[in-house]
């Protein structure tokens, strides 16, 4: 059980367009999931914090307008990256939190984007 | 505010050899902390955990423990297999669950 999993695995785009990374809890309801940003060889990076039914919290220093999350059910949150460029490709994985597992996150497999 | 640092990779070793890969960190409170490993092609998967000072988390031959005095949470393996190969991150997690990582190490161990 806890099965996070993430649409696409990978994507590439032209630069300017936008791209929607699902992320879906499969077997269990998520108040709470995190979107991280990965560079190679680099550490997670926390980008926002999305709540179910709320606006999602923004770390500093990342774009709220060009990285929009939408937490519309408890299954489900969506990342847009908008007018993507190429400094947005990276490794972006999503978690959720299951709160009858003393919140413990589970991750996703990520999603690789090359934006060209 | 609160950081991860753990030894740089990669780390090679002969299958049974001993594992020790350092990490320690910066926080205010009092912050769980964690393990978590990344397989070849897969995602993160908790490893294992401790929440308070002197806790010992275990898992699969693995443990840490909670040092509040030292800021530190070494992962250890007396015997390491192929299959141990990954790269494995330390985290930790203050209010609000949110994760902050360490950059990651990886693991290759040879037959």
């Amino acid at each position: 059980g806890a099965v996070v999993s993430q649409h696409p695995s990978r994507v590439i785009c032209k630069s300017g367009t936008s791209v929607k990374i699902e992320c879906r809890s499969l077997d269990f309801q998520a108040t709470t999931m995190f979107w991280y940003r990965q560079f190679p060889k680099q550490s997670l990076m926390l980008m926002a914090t999305s709540n179910e039914g709320s606006k999602a919290t923004y770390e500093q220093g990342v774009e709220k307008d060009k990285f929009l999350i939408n937490h519309a059910s408890l299954t489900l949150s969506t990342l847009t990256v908008t007018s993507a460029h190429p400094e947005d490709s990276s490794f972006y994985i999503c978690s959720a939190n299951l709160l009858t597992r003393h919140n413990e996150q589970f991750f996703g497999p990520g999603t690789r984007l090359t934006v060209l | 505010g609160n950081s991860v640092t753990q030894m740089e990779g990669p780390v090679t070793l002969s299958e049974e050899a001993f594992l020790t890969i350092n990490c320690t960190y910066t926080a205010t409170g009092y912050p769980s902390l964690f393990w978590y490993v990344q397989y070849p092609g897969e995602g993160l998967q908790l490893l294992l955990k401790a929440t308070k000072a002197d806790d010992k988390g275990s898992n699969k031959g693995f443990e840490a423990t909670y040092r509040k005095e030292t800021t530190s949470f070494h992962l250890e393996k007396g015997s390491v297999q192929v299959s141990d190969s990954a790269v494995y991150f330390c985290a930790l997690s203050g209010t609000g669950y949110a994760l902050n990582f360490g950059k990651g190490t990886s693991l290759l161990v040879t037959p």
